[in-house]
């Protein structure tokens, strides 16, 4: 079966600070993969997908950037982190050719940035 | 783009009462889906339902896209079924991205 795995669980850091968060897939090739990040604990907003390796596309313009090193392995990152970049952030995989449909969702990394 | 909006935005009920939640959505979608956001923040999928009607144990789904809403029935509610439920949408051309609604918050009381 397909497992989603994402880290840290939680982690705090001080605005200016870099940012390295991984998320990876195991039980499934050639995945679509999604960064989403929520506010406030309500709405989803999508910041990156990708459909392949090192094939990004950003939704936002913003102070992060999104990585695909190896098929089943995502990276969401920033050089500078902002007070603005708190929240929770959630990774999603779906099979490729699905489209947006029947997205699979990792355990989540909640951000605090001071 | 797209517009989705749920309703009621915070729901409490006792355990063991029946809910309906709503999924408005402002243009014809080609992907309808519904989650449930537990208390730790896991997202779980309940639903891909862009059209029609689905059941799965005390929750079932209603589509009709020609109407563009969608509804959710929660029947005998139980204390884990609190947290909050997501209505996400797709009609774009490339058919990738999910647009979320704000969700409905549900309480269950025991």
């Amino acid at each position: 079966s397909q497992t989603i795995h994402q880290w840290p669980a939680t982690l705090v850091q001080p605005v200016g600070s870099p940012l390295s968060l991984e998320c990876t897939v195991e039980g499934t090739s050639n995945p679509n993969l999604y960064w989403y990040r929520q506010a406030a604990g309500r709405g989803l907003q999508l910041l990156f997908y990708s459909i392949g390796i090192d094939q990004i596309s950003s939704e936002v313009p913003q102070n992060l950037s999104a990585s695909r090193p190896q098929d089943r392995q995502f990276i969401l990152s920033s050089k500078k982190l902002l007070l603005s970049d708190s929240g929770f952030y959630l990774c999603a995989w779906n099979i490729r050719g699905g489209g947006s449909r029947n997205q699979y969702f990792g355990p989540g990394t909640r951000l605090l940035v001071l | 783009g797209i517009q989705v909006e749920q309703s009621p935005p915070d729901l409490i009920l006792q355990e063991g009462a029946n809910s309906t939640l709503r999924c408005n959505f402002s243009d014809s979608v080609n992907n309808l889906q519904w989650f449930h956001q537990n208390p730790w923040g896991q997202l779980i999928n309940l639903f891909y339902i862009p059209s029609g009607t689905k059941q799965n144990g005390r929750l079932s789904a209603t589509t009709v896209a020609t109407e563009r809403y969608s509804l959710l029935y929660i029947s005998s509610s139980q204390t884990t079924d609190s947290g909050v439920y997501f209505c996400a949408v797709d009609n774009a051309g490339n058919n990738r991205k999910l647009i979320w609604g704000l969700g409905t918050s549900l309480a269950v009381n025991p």
